[in-house]
């Protein structure tokens, strides 16, 4: 079984600052690793994920994550938010042969101008 | 459509009644999942169904919970003598696949529900 421990419930950040959202995760085997997005009023989107091969990880509107597998952790980082970037963000984590996903609590974001 | 559509988007029952949540997985997609998210918490997987089957139904909390998928496609949650510990929003998410190393899962709005 894995879980998922995300340090952060609440992450106000004005905009064009960086942020970084942690997520430490803890399996007996190996996993993949995910980032979801909750926008306001909308469903959960996968916004990036880690298989396999490079540890450093981009989506298509900024953010990066990269695994370390010494320190169980996939945080995710922008070097400059928008107001859009509001949201929720949900890590995940399921092993190489389990269908299921475990998430962590959320952390949500709140861009100011 | 062409995502995953849930109805109703928000349910308020009273205590003790039965209540019946809908699913509606991206077309093809084999593999389903529901999960809850309840205030304050992350998503707690329920159940899993590979097309009509249900391999793992490790998640659902107690007795009064019951899934079925008919047709490879649309899903419904039951809940019999709901509790207020039910209220929680409840997602369903669909894939190509089972492994969700290959392929991703796409969720819907979920159902919000409310138990008075």
């Amino acid at each position: 079984a894995q879980s998922v421990t995300q340090l952060d419930s609440q992450v106000p950040v004005f905009e064009e600052a960086p942020v970084e959202l942690r997520c430490n995760y803890s399996s007996s085997v190996s996993v993949y690793l995910f980032w979801y997005v909750q926008y306001p009023n909308q469903g959960l989107q996968l916004l990036l994920k880690y298989l396999s091969g490079s540890t450093l990880v981009k989506s298509i509107n900024g953010f990066e994550a990269e695994f370390n597998k010494s320190q169980t952790s996939f945080h995710l980082r922008k070097p400059s938010v928008h107001i859009s970037d509001t949201a929720e963000y949900f890590c995940a984590v399921s092993d190489h042969v389990d269908y299921k996903l475990s998430f962590g609590a959320g952390t949500t974001v709140t861009v100011r101008a | 459509g062409a995502g995953v559509s849930q109805s109703p988007s928000n349910k308020v029952t009273e205590k003790g009644k039965d209540v019946e949540l809908r699913c509606d997985p991206i077309s093809g997609h084999t593999a389903l999942y529901w999960y809850r998210q309840s205030l304050g918490q992350g998503l707690e997987f329920l159940i899993y169904f590979q097309g009509n089957s249900a391999p793992d139904k490790s998640g659902l909390p107690s007795d009064r919970f019951s899934a079925e998928r008919t047709g490879g496609s649309v899903s419904t949650l039951t809940i019999q003598r709901t509790q207020q510990e039910d209220s929680a929003v409840y997602l369903c998410a669909s894939s190509l696949a089972h492994q969700t190393g290959n392929t991703e899962a796409f969720f819907g709005q979920g159902t919000r529900l409310t138990v008075v």
